[in-house]
């Protein structure tokens, strides 16, 4: 059975902090890596897609990093803001088939 | 705008009873996918499709069945026959799963 493991579960941090959570995933049959922002009661919104080991991408505030030899990803958020309040969802995508194994999600509340 | 719909919002139906989900986009996109979510779980696929007429059972597709007979549209039906029917929905597309997906605001089936 494979797995995306995403930790940790939730967090909280005051605004203005900087903070991380990192999602687990098998490092075979590695396609991509994707990560999603899923706020309450809105539809989760793709933040990055990554392919490459060593692959570093950034938005804004947010970025990630990317090592597919050791299977994990880490997402950073820079000085925390009320708005980034949401689950933060990682998903593996196989070189085979075409679906998706996602995490269970960090939850990130940000405490004013 | 270019989106992914689901209807309707909130449903609630009596156990015993099918029901029809609905998801349309207007992407122009190949592939389908229904997923469910549960408290404490991540997502579930249950069926996805990645041309029309054609679909695939995800990892839960025991007591559901979809149909294809549009680009635009991937209707999931909820039979009798699932055991545990209450829990969200989710219904995303994309051009590939490599590339990312679009998703829904999702349908929270409630059965009685």
């Amino acid at each position: 059975i494979l797995n995306v493991e995403q930790s940790p579960q939730s967090l909280h941090v005051q605004e203005g902090d900087s903070t991380n959570f990192t999602c687990s995933f098998p490092s075979s049959n590695f396609y991509a890596l994707h990560w999603y922002r899923w706020e309450t009661a809105k539809s989760p919104e793709a933040l990055f897609v990554m392919t490459l080991n060593g692959d570093e991408k950034k938005k804004g505030r947010i970025s990630a990093t990317l090592n597919t030899k050791e299977g994990y990803s880490y997402l950073y958020i820079k000085g925390s803001q009320p708005e980034d309040s949401a689950t933060y969802l990682c998903a593996f995508y196989m070189n085979r088939d075409d679906k998706i194994i996602f995490g269970k999600g960090t939850r990130l509340h940000i405490l004013p | 705008d270019g989106g992914i719909t689901q209807s309707p919002k909130y449903l609630f139906r009596k156990e015993g009873q099918n029901v029809t989900l609905s998801c349309e986009q207007n992407l122009n996109h190949d592939a389908m996918y229904w997923y469910r979510q549960d408290p404490g779980q991540g997502l579930r696929l249950i069926y996805y499709s990645q041309i029309v007429n054609d679909f695939q059972k995800g990892d839960i597709a025991e007591g559901y069945s979809v149909s294809r007979e549009k680009k635009e549209s991937f209707p999931l039906t909820v039979t009798s026959a699932q055991k545990n029917p209450t829990a969200f929905y989710l219904c995303a597309s994309s051009i590939s799963g490599a590339y990312g997906y679009t998703f829904g605001s999702g349908t929270r089936l409630t059965v009685v």
